[in-house]
């Protein structure tokens, strides 16, 4: 059973508008959650968390809301950029600092 | 800036071979992890290590073993590389403590590919 779940597999948005990936997760345990970056041929890159403290965490052009009640957490980066186009992972970790991943949202920007 | 290095960036093997994938980290990190990465599969732990000499089983460590001889290496095994082991193998390594002890930090991969 997926603890974290990205139920979009792919998403195109225009240049410039903003980009909304979106996230579910099942184990209320999860205390932490991130957002990772993947482009092709490389390793994940680390791009913002969360903690389950807080709602909301801003970076630049990318920020992450936690909705606890409904066990949901999206990125917003806006405005999106060619650069941006890439795999999405959605991740969640408990106390045991193991990251459970979800499958992976591909981003593209389009001109 | 952490660093995490791989042996090799792309391997083929044959069936039935003996495998050894590398991973070095500079950061002096307590935690190392191996992940194979499949398209619509997302990232998968297969073993992991929180110390030298130490390893935990992740969600899908059949047909793999693990080698943590030094803090800053961490190695993976395919005793006997068959074809639905072609995949990338990505390694990662986190801080056992402090505010990023959350964060992963990954190697390029490893893509191999069994004949």
């Amino acid at each position: 059973d997926q603890q974290v779940k990205q139920n979009s597999p792919s998403l195109s948005v225009q240049e410039g508008r903003i980009s909304i990936l979106n996230c579910d997760y099942t184990n209320s345990m999860f205390d932490y959650f991130l957002w990772y970056k993947k482009y092709p041929a490389e390793g994940p890159t680390f791009l913002i968390s969360i903690s389950s403290i807080k709602d909301k965490n801003e970076d630049g052009r990318f920020t992450v809301f936690l909705n606890k009640s409904a066990k949901h957490l999206s990125l917003h980066i806006v405005p999106s950029q060619p650069g941006d186009s890439a795999v999405y992972f959605c991740a969640a970790s408990g106390r045991d600092d193991k990251i459970i991943f979800g499958k992976g949202t591909r981003l593209h920007i389009l001109p | 800036d952490v660093k995490v290095t791989q042996s090799s960036r792309y391997l083929v093997k044959r069936t039935g071979e003996k495998v050894f994938l590398e991973c070095v980290q500079d950061m002096d990190h307590e935690n190392m992890f191996w992940y194979r990465q499949d398209p619509g599969l997302g990232l998968r732990l297969i073993y992991f290590s929180y110390d030298v000499k130490m390893k935990e089983k992740g969600d899908i460590p059949e047909g793999y073993s693990v080698s943590r001889e030094k803090k800053e290496r961490f190695s993976l095994i395919l005793e006997s590389a068959s074809t639905n082991q072609t995949s990338m193998y990505l390694c990662a390594s986190s801080s056992l403590t402090g505010p990023s002890s959350y964060e992963q930090y990954f190697g390029p991969g490893t893509r191999l590919t069994v004949t």
